[in-house]
């Protein structure tokens, strides 16, 4: 059974700063990877997806890196601001049985401060 | 708006009741996923659908638990004789190219 982790569970920073959030599966056999933002009392948004056979992703100041083998995924910030404040959930696409459903992460809560 | 839709926003319901959320996914997207997110233990799994095939229902947490897909598109999720532990966001997606799009969620409270 896949399980994600993420690490922090939360960051606080101040405005500018680079920072990374970091992510771990367990099972690498994945179809995709995926990263989210979810503000408080809304619905997810999608940030990057990286399929299995890539090894990065970027937009605009997010840059999302995957290395399968080792189980693990890192979301970059760049320059951040505190419109950034938000939780960042990843989750891994599963490849088995071809539903593609989704195990998600418990989220890391970042507050940037201005 | 072209995303996925969920209804209603939220819901309070008492203890015993049944409920039903509705979503509305993306027009063409012939995947459709539901998940609940609770306190404390982040985004599940609950049920997925896949154009006329018998959807996977291996994330539902009871027997209380269904949901139908009408005609390839809105998709409606049941919970029968609720109780406080369903309390919960539940949120719906729909899937093109290993891409899903979630809606905003309902948020249930069951009292």
């Amino acid at each position: 059974k896949q399980e994600v982790t993420q690490i922090p569970a939360a960051l606080s920073v101040p405005e500018g700063e680079n920072l990374v959030l970091n992510c771990s599966f367990t099972d690498s056999a994945i179809y995709n990877l995926q990263w989210f933002r979810q503000d408080p009392g809304k619905g997810l948004t999608s940030l990057l997806l990286i399929q299995s056979s890539q090894r990065e992703q970027t937009s605009g100041r997010l840059n999302a890196s995957l290395d399968k083998s080792s189980g693990r995924s890192t979301l970059y910030i760049a320059a951040s601001q505190p419109g950034d404040s938000a939780t960042y959930l990843c989750a891994a696409g599963d490849s088995g049985g071809s539903n593609y459903k989704l195990t998600f992460g418990k989220g890391t809560l970042l507050t940037v401060n201005p | 708006g072209a995303g996925v839709s969920q209804s209603p926003s939220n819901k309070v319901t008492e203890k015993g009741k049944d409920v039903e959320l509705r979503c509305d996914p993306i027009s063409g997207h012939t995947a459709l996923y539901w998940y609940r997110q609770s306190l404390g233990q982040g985004l599940e799994f609950l049920i997925y659908f896949q154009g006329n095939s018998a959807p996977d229902k291996s994330g539902l947490p009871s027997d209380r638990f269904s949901a139908e897909r009408t005609g390839g598109s809105v998709s409606t999720l049941t919970i029968q004789r609720t109780q406080q532990e369903d309390s919960a966001v539940y949120l719906c997606a729909s899937r093109i190219a290993g891409e899903q799009y979630f809606g905003p969620g309902t948020r249930l409270t069951v009292t």
